[in-house]
């Protein structure tokens, strides 16, 4: 049972475009949505977070939408470059359920100059 | 600049040896987490602690699996008995409560 689902898997743009990753969870009770990036040969760092009382997170060329109805999200990577690809993982946890963290099977962009 | 530091950053083992690596949490961080991560890219979450105490892990059946988190030494994560279906990343991560998990770079384990 996947909790937290990514698409697509795999993700071409030009630079300059807007890439749009997304992801969606099953459990309500997920309270905190961290996105990670990965470069090869390399380990996960945090890029961005969001928690549900906002449905807008805003960090430069990267803005995370949320919708928690749906219990979706998205990230947008506005004016892409070739430094962005990267896997880009979604995860989710819940704050006061000794703090699980879990991630989704990522999002493989590739950045093209 | 990670500061969760993690050792060896390789570690080969033959089947049935035993396999251990070791993790330093950010100052100050009191929970530590352990994923597995294949070579798919997929995390399978291991076992997590606060404060030296466990707080949740996988049903480890096989009981191949231990990890510690000792006041005043670092967290280790020791398979007893590698297989070459335990080759993986292993990531050790460490937060504060209800923030995101900082990841040392991780051991690489392969087990011929």
């Amino acid at each position: 049972q996947q909790q937290v689902r990514q698409s697509p898997q795999s993700l071409t743009v030009w630079e300059g475009e807007t890439a749009i990753l997304n992801c969606s969870y099953e459990d309500s009770t997920f309270d905190y949505f961290p996105w990670y990036w990965q470069f090869p040969r390399e380990s996960p760092a945090l890029l961005i977070a969001i928690r549900p009382v906002s449905n807008k997170k805003e960090d430069g060329r990267f803005t995370i939408f949320f919708n928690k109805r749906e219990k979706k999200l998205s990230l947008h990577i506005t004016d892409s470059q070739p430094g962005d690809s990267a896997t880009y993982f979604c995860a989710a946890s819940v704050d006061t359920n000794a703090y699980k963290v879990i991630f989704g099977k990522g999002t493989h962009l590739h950045v093209l100059p | 600049n990670s500061k969760v530091i993690q050792t060896p950053r390789y570690l080969v083992k033959g089947q049935g040896q035993k396999a251990k690596m070791r993790c330093i949490p950010e100052k100050g961080h009191p929970v530590v987490f352990w994923y597995q991560q294949n070579k798919n890219n997929e995390f399978k979450f291991l076992i997590n602690f606060q404060n030296q105490e466990v707080l949740q892990q996988i049903d480890m059946t096989e009981k191949r699996f231990s990890a510690e988190c000792p006041s005043n030494s670092p967290c280790s994560l020791e398979i007893q008995s590698s297989e070459a279906g335990d080759s993986a990343l292993y990531l050790c991560a460490s937060s504060l409560q209800g923030q995101a998990p900082l990841f040392g770079e991780g051991t690489r384990l392969s087990v011929l």
